[in-house]
């Protein structure tokens, strides 16, 4: 019964450190996202992955690279972390199309110094 | 382009009253809404969801919402809010052509929502 699974949970990085955040469901959905919230701002999606073998970007994209490994496992990768990066990333699934509720894991904690 | 507005970032309500979450959104069709809520520390939770037919929508946890076109509004109720109740709340649109693809969600800032003993 896990649903949307995300490593780690807290992340203290410095200035110029790369890292991956990994991201896992079991709920056979199609799509996959990656969000950033910061306070005041609501949610904002980095990136998504309609289906298996494609990525696109969303709203703010810059400074971060994704890979769907699989079907089950779509991860963000901060290349040279930056301090404008310090967030909490949330990971997301659902079926295909624009009527599917997104289900969401518990975020990552991600400080950069 | 699609948004979502939520105009009110934080609401204090007693325990016991009731509750209204206020939602505007932007879309030039028939929008697909959704309320989600946010405890602290963690994920977001769907509440409930608007895809069409009955305008009154229930939730979860005792919640409903309800879809007036006229008024492009999808506004968040409870009747009795309960101290468990105190989280953040995200109304969300879902977005046909968000980047010229399918199947993503625009949310607004969301509402954090405090109960007074």
């Amino acid at each position: 019964n896990a649903g949307v699974t995300q490593t780690p949970k807290f992340q203290v990085l410095k200035t110029g450190q790369s890292m991956t955040l990994q991201c896992a469901q079991d709920m056979n959905h199609n799509s996959m996202y990656w969000y950033r919230q910061d306070p005041g701002m609501g949610l904002r999606l980095i990136y998504y992955s309609a289906s298996e073998g494609t990525t696109d970007k969303g709203e703010v994209p810059n400074g971060y690279n994704v890979s769907r490994l699989n079907k089950r496992e779509f991860s963000l990768r901060l290349e040279s972390a930056a301090p404008s990066q310090t967030s909490v990333y949330f990971c997301a699934s659902s079926q295909a199309g624009s009527n599917q509720p997104q289900h969401f894991g518990d975020g990552t904690r991600l400080s950069i110094l | 382009a699609q948004s979502v507005t939520q105009p009110d970032i934080h609401i204090t309500v007693s325990e016991g009253a009731s509750l209204e979450l206020r939602c505007n959104y932007s879309y030039g069709a028939t929008p697909y809404l959704f309320w989600y809520v946010q405890s602290p520390g963690q994920g977001l939770q769907l509440l409930l969801k608007y895809f069409s037919g009955d305008t009154l929508v229930q939730g979860i946890k005792g919640f409903e919402a309800e879809f007036k076109r006229s008024q492009s509004s999808f506004n968040l109720r409870k009747p009795s809010v309960h101290w468990s109740d105190a989280a953040e709340y995200f109304c969300a649109v879902g977005a046909i052509n968000y980047g010229g693809s399918q199947g993503n969600l625009i949310f607004g800032k969301g509402t954090k929502l405090s109960v007074k003993p």
